[in-house]
């Protein structure tokens, strides 16, 4: 089994539609969830962290980490044409390797 | 000013030609990676290293030697290219790698073997 798995999609939704993307993992022991977006050919970048359970709002984004059931969340409100990118969850056991585990990524495009 | 640079951005190289990619890091971080992403956008980590010292090393063919010179920078060979290496390559910086900190990625480099 991976260790974090993320439906690819594609996802396509019209402009102010609210997307849900989410990850599950099987690794207890991870303590820190980000979300990477990665616009087409560019790198990917850092766009919402959270440590352990719990939720974190930033403008239009919230991310959610259910430690319980292993499962986080992403949701965009009111989407826009300008997210549309490819989404990556990650995750990181907070080791001394400073490893993450990426999910393989949803492709996400929001239509005007 | 860019905080996480590759040389070159795209390669197109024929099957058994070695071939090198650069990497150089302005953050003052301690730790840096080389990832594979393949056309299904999965990205593996391949190796990462503290201090100039490797610290993961992943499942990765011995045809790929990464090399350290100092922090700053991190290059990557790749010797016998085969076909199945082409992907985008990328780099990527962190604080350190006690766990929690966000890597910061270049520009990626696009290598195609023919």
């Amino acid at each position: 089994q991976k260790e974090v798995e993320q439906d690819p999609g594609p996802l396509s939704v019209p402009e102010g539609a609210i997307v849900s993307l989410n990850c599950t993992y099987s690794n207890s022991a991870f303590q820190y969830f980000m979300w990477y977006r990665q616009y087409s050919r560019k790198g990917p970048e850092l766009l919402m962290y959270t440590y352990s359970s719990g939720n974190k709002e930033d403008g239009r984004f919230t991310a959610q980490v259910d430690k319980s059931s292993k499962y986080i969340s992403l949701f965009i409100r009111d989407s826009q044409p300008s997210d549309s990118a490819t989404y990556l969850c990650a995750i990181d056991r907070g080791s001394t390797l400073g490893r993450l585990y990426f999910g393989r990524g949803t492709q996400l495009t929001v239509w005007p | 000013d860019t905080a996480v640079s590759q040389t070159p951005k795209y390669l197109v190289t024929q099957m058994g030609n070695d071939k090198s990619i650069k990497c150089e890091q302005n953050l003052g971080h301690d730790t840096m990676y080389w990832y594979k992403q393949d056309s299904k956008k999965f990205l593996k980590i391949m190796f990462s290293y503290n201090n100039k010292e490797l610290i993961i090393n992943e499942t990765v063919p011995n045809r790929f030697s990464p090399k350290s010179p100092d922090k700053a920078h991190l290059n990557l060979h790749i010797n016998s290219l085969e076909l199945g290496d082409s992907a985008v390559y990328f780099c990527a910086s962190s604080q350190d790698a006690s766990g929690g900190y966000e890597q910061y990625f270049g520009p990626g480099t696009r290598l195609t073997v023919t």
